[in-house]
């Protein structure tokens, strides 16, 4: 079964500076995708970051960044240069299979991230 | 706005209940997803539609739960005899697979409270 851990119940950063959410997973699957979310407290889901089980390049979306480590079964989220916007709560989450074909998303506990000026 | 809504925003209602939450998706967007989330906790997979065709549900979507995707637009979420374990924040969010990613836009969700 699918399962997504975020060790991190929460994360404090100065603003400028860089911060790492941590996020592994466990999988049976070849294939999968790795998703991070941002959820601020008005409570959308806004999607961060993509990445792929075969990609062999670390994604990368402006200030977020997701550095992958398959063979660790990793997948932390690195934000550089924090913003007072970046506090709110952060998902991990994943996908089995290929894209294509329906697959739910699997989401870890989350990590609440607060940047202090 | 062009993303995905949701109504009611919030909702409060007393145990036994019946509920009916309605979520539109993006337009053009074919699979449409509800979730729920508890608090601290992140989303829970409940149920998925692709057009009007419901092709996945989860062992937490009891009999209590119904989903409905008429015409393939909008879709409704009734629980039925609410318990106190049904509060939670429900969630709905739309897909289409482009360049071979489906990422799913999440709306606003509904929050639930049975008292």
């Amino acid at each position: 079964a699918q399962k997504i851990t975020q060790t991190q119940p929460g994360m404090f950063v100065q603003e400028k500076e860089a911060v790492t959410l941590d996020c592994t997973y466990d999988t049976s699957d070849q294939s999968y995708g790795l998703f991070w979310y941002k959820q601020p407290s008005s409570g959308e889901m806004i999607f961060l970051i993509y990445q792929g089980s075969y990609d062999e390049q670390n994604a990368t979306e402006g200030r977020y960044s997701l550095n992958f480590q398959k063979a660790r079964k990793s997948a932390n989220l690195v934000i550089s240069a924090s913003q007072l916007g970046d506090s709110a709560m952060y998902f991990c989450a994943m996908r089995e299979g290929e894209n294509t074909g329906f697959q739910k998303l699997v989401f870890g506990t989350g990590t609440r991230l607060l940047v202090s000026p | 706005d062009t993303g995905v809504s949701q109504d009611p925003r919030h909702k409060i209602t007393k145990r036994g209940q019946n509920v009916t939450f309605r979520c539109d998706p993006i337009s053009e967007h074919n699979r449409l997803y509800w979730y729920r989330q508890t608090l601290g906790q992140g989303p829970e997979f409940l149920t998925y539609f692709q057009n009007e065709a419901q092709l996945e549900k989860s062992r937490l979507l009891s009999d209590r739960f119904s989903a409905e995707r008429p015409k393939g637009s909008f879709s409704t979420l009734e629980i039925q005899r609410t318990e106190q374990g049904d509060s939670a924040m429900y969630l709905c969010a739309s897909s289409l697979v482009v360049r071979g990613l489906d990422e799913q836009f999440f709306g606003p969700g509904t929050r639930l409270t049975v008292l």
